[in-house]
């Protein structure tokens, strides 16, 4: 198994700009998660999928939009990139067995710069 | 709002020591958490997940939980160089959410 996988690596944009990032797990679990980490501060929750169609928002997240059409994907869209928005994303997954005991599974993540 | 609190650090101990991590959150409600260890430019990965008040053994990971206190707090015995990393404290708050805490930055000295 590949786990979670995040392309691309790393993306500068310019201000105005829009992006997908694309997150993949090959381990047929039911809850994804888009994660954005800024340095020095923990993981922030900008929005979560507990099943194909169904996703809502985390903790931050105005400047993004998410779709969750199958199983497997769950692309995080960037639309008129700030610079408020650099930071690294990591995406993971849980089965989704429990919420509240689910490991989540992270993928390398995807550093992006806004300028 | 919902937080998770922990020293920045870097907490440094020398090798073979044992090395203490500690984490305080706001949430009565939250009732698992979870240690997660992140090598630098690296993901998360998780270490531990405790449930019930008391300890936890796993290996060399020992993770304390006190629900009166709101406290959590990880044990690493016998410490390696290979330890040093940043080590998150998350708390599952419900609706699907954990709340992570920005990290302790662990050094290990050979």
């Amino acid at each position: 198994n590949a786990g979670v996988t995040q392309t691309p690596k790393f993306r500068i944009l310019k201000i105005g700009q829009s992006m997908t990032l694309q997150c993949t797990q090959d381990m047929n679990h039911n809850y994804m998660y888009w994660y954005r980490q800024d340095p020095g501060m923990g993981l922030k929750l900008i929005y979560y999928s507990v099943g194909a169609g169904i996703t809502d928002k985390g903790e931050v997240p105005n400047g993004y939009n998410v779709s969750r059409s199958t199983t497997e994907d769950f692309p995080l869209r960037l639309e008129l990139a700030a610079p408020s928005q650099t930071s690294v994303y990591f995406c993971a997954s849980s089965y989704g067995y429990r919420a509240d005991l689910d490991e989540q599974y992270f993928g390398p993540g995807t550093r992006l710069t806004v300028t | 709002q919902k937080e998770v609190e922990q020293n920045s650090g870097p907490l440094s101990v020398p090798e073979g020591a044992i090395a203490s991590l500690n984490c305080t959150y706001s949430d009565r409600v939250s009732q698992s958490f979870f240690w997660y260890r992140q090598y630098s430019g690296k993901s998360p990965e998780l270490i531990m997940s405790i449930y019930s008040n008391g300890d936890k053994e796993d290996g060399r990971f020992t993770a304390q939980l006190n629900k009166a206190s709101q406290y959590v707090s990880l044990l690493i015995r016998d410490s390696q160089p290979s330890d040093s990393a940043t080590y998150l404290c998350a708390a599952y708050t419900g609706g699907f959410k954990t709340i992570f805490g920005a990290g302790t930055r662990l050094f290990v000295k050979a």
